[in-house]
């Protein structure tokens, strides 16, 4: 079975530029997740789609993030205009569907996109 | 908000020895609890979940659950240089165990030494 895929692994680009993530869940899974993890840190959600609706962006900086799942597989995280405090690794992980019978809580994690923000 | 706290470490371990690495949450709510495992550079791994009270048993991993207490651990037995990683203790509040998005701790850095 074919895992998260993620591109592109590593991104550099220069403050006030724009950047996307883009990610393909493991096929069947419902649950689509975008985490940003600070090096250091702990992942942090910042946003959770089921199918192609939003579940939760409660901790998505809007002014500059934004993410979307066309047709409820594929996501692309954007961000515009990038900041230095962006730098970090952006993490794609699915699951089954949220709150399924079949849905353990298991999430599966994307190799991640690392963003450095000059 | 919704806060889990663990100890950053490093926990140093020497081989053949027990690591018991400890994260506390804030949200009483809080239904599953999850154990990932992340080496450097790479993704989190799941390596253990507990739901209920008490211990879940898994090879040389022990998960302990303690609500009243809003405390989870994770002990490793038989400790390897493999093991040698960073631990992400993550919480979610969904009933029957789904993902609404798990909540991470900062994690813990293991260092198992041979």
């Amino acid at each position: 079975e074919a895992g998260v895929a993620q591109s592109p692994r590593y991104k550099i680009i220069e403050k006030r530029q724009s950047v996307a993530f883009w990610c393909n869940p493991i096929s069947g899974h419902a649950t689509l997740y975008w985490y940003q993890q600070i090096l250091g840190q702990g992942p942090k959600l910042l946003i959770q789609f089921q199918n192609n609706g939003v579940v939760d962006d409660s901790q998505l900086p809007k002014d500059r993030f934004s993410a979307e799942r066309l047709k409820g597989v594929d996501s692309t995280l954007k961000i515009q205009p990038a900041k230095l405090e962006d730098s970090a690794v952006y993490l794609c992980a699915s699951s089954l569907e949220w709150g399924g019978a079949e849905s353990t809580g298991e999430l599966f994690f994307g190799e991640g996109s690392r963003l450095t923000v000059l | 908000q919704k806060e889990v706290e663990q100890n950053s470490g490093p926990l140093s371990v020497p081989e053949g020895a027990i690591a018991s690495l400890n994260c506390t949450y804030s949200d009483r709510g809080s239904q599953s609890f999850f154990w990932y495992r992340q080496y450097s550079g790479k993704s989190p791994e799941l390596i253990m979940s507990i739901y209920s009270n008490g211990d879940k048993e898994d090879g040389r991993f022990t998960a302990q659950l303690n609500k009243a207490s809003q405390y989870v651990s994770l002990l490793i037995r038989d400790s390897q240089p493999s093991d040698s990683a960073t631990y992400l203790c993550a919480v979610n509040t969904s009933p029957g165990g789904g993902a609404d998005g798990l909540t991470f701790g900062k994690g813990t850095h293991l260092i198992i030494q041979p």
